[in-house]
């Protein structure tokens, strides 16, 4: 089956560590994104990668670190600089970055910080 | 301004029913998409139904239909025969083609359904 897989579901941190997230995917999408969600809130932009060795920021980058080196996979690295890590990280992947283009999310990971 | 407008923190409907979602969004660029998702407990966001700007008609996948009006900027989500099932947080969301998100994913708050039986 294809799908979006992410590990760990849970993951404790203490302060000033980074920890790094995987993000894997089977559908052949080009684009990779990293969402940030908070309780009670929608979800927001981390970075976005179009295509491989190529990444962009989102909204809220500063804290965060990325990779593509292939095309099914794409890790977040949350550093030690990110002041409030504690949050539910979603993945999400589409065929191509084009704006019509539906992104699929994977089940997510939930850090918290010790 | 905010992108995406979901004024339903919390909504109820009995087993069966339909039940609307409200949807308001601020864009001036010629081409946007228009998605909503479904969240259960268990956190992961599902993939419901995607209308497009342009779409004429709007958009039906099953129990869900999208009813578009471009004029009025809203693109509300309805569930027909509600089922136990349907509980979960809904999010609203849209992708810009100049979008100042990088053209990317603009979530509202979301709303929560409760089904009743």
């Amino acid at each position: 089956d294809g799908g979006i897989t992410q590990s760990p579901k849970y993951l404790f941190r203490k302060e000033g560590q980074n920890v790094t997230l995987s993000c894997e995917q089977n559908l052949n999408h080009d684009a990779m994104y990293w969402y940030r969600q908070d309780p009670g809130q929608g979800l927001r932009l981390i970075y976005y990668s179009q295509i491989v060795n190529d990444f962009q920021k989102g909204d809220i980058a500063e804290g965060y670190s990325v990779s593509r080196e292939k095309k099914e996979s794409f890790p977040l690295t949350v550093t030690s600089a990110q002041k409030n890590p504690t949050a539910f990280y979603l993945c999400a992947s589409s065929i191509t970055a084009v704006h019509t283009d539906t992104q699929y999310f994977g089940p997510g990971t939930r850090l918290t910080v010790l | 301004a905010q992108k995406i407008t979901q004024t339903q923190p919390g909504m109820f409907v009995q087993e069966k029913e339909a039940v609307t979602l409200d949807c308001t969004y601020d864009t001036s660029d010629p081409s946007y998409g228009l998605f909503w998702y479904k969240q259960p407990s268990s956190g992961e966001m599902i993939f419901l139904i995607y209308q497009g700007s342009y779409d004429q008609q709007n958009a039906t996948e099953g129990r869900y239909s999208l009813n578009f009006q471009k004029a009025r900027k809203s693109a509300n989500l309805v569930i027909s025969a509600s089922q136990l099932g349907d509980s979960a947080m809904y999010f609203c969301a849209m992708r810009e083609l100049y979008g100042g998100s990088q053209g990317n994913l603009i979530f509202g708050k979301g709303t929560k359904l409760s089904v009743k039986p």
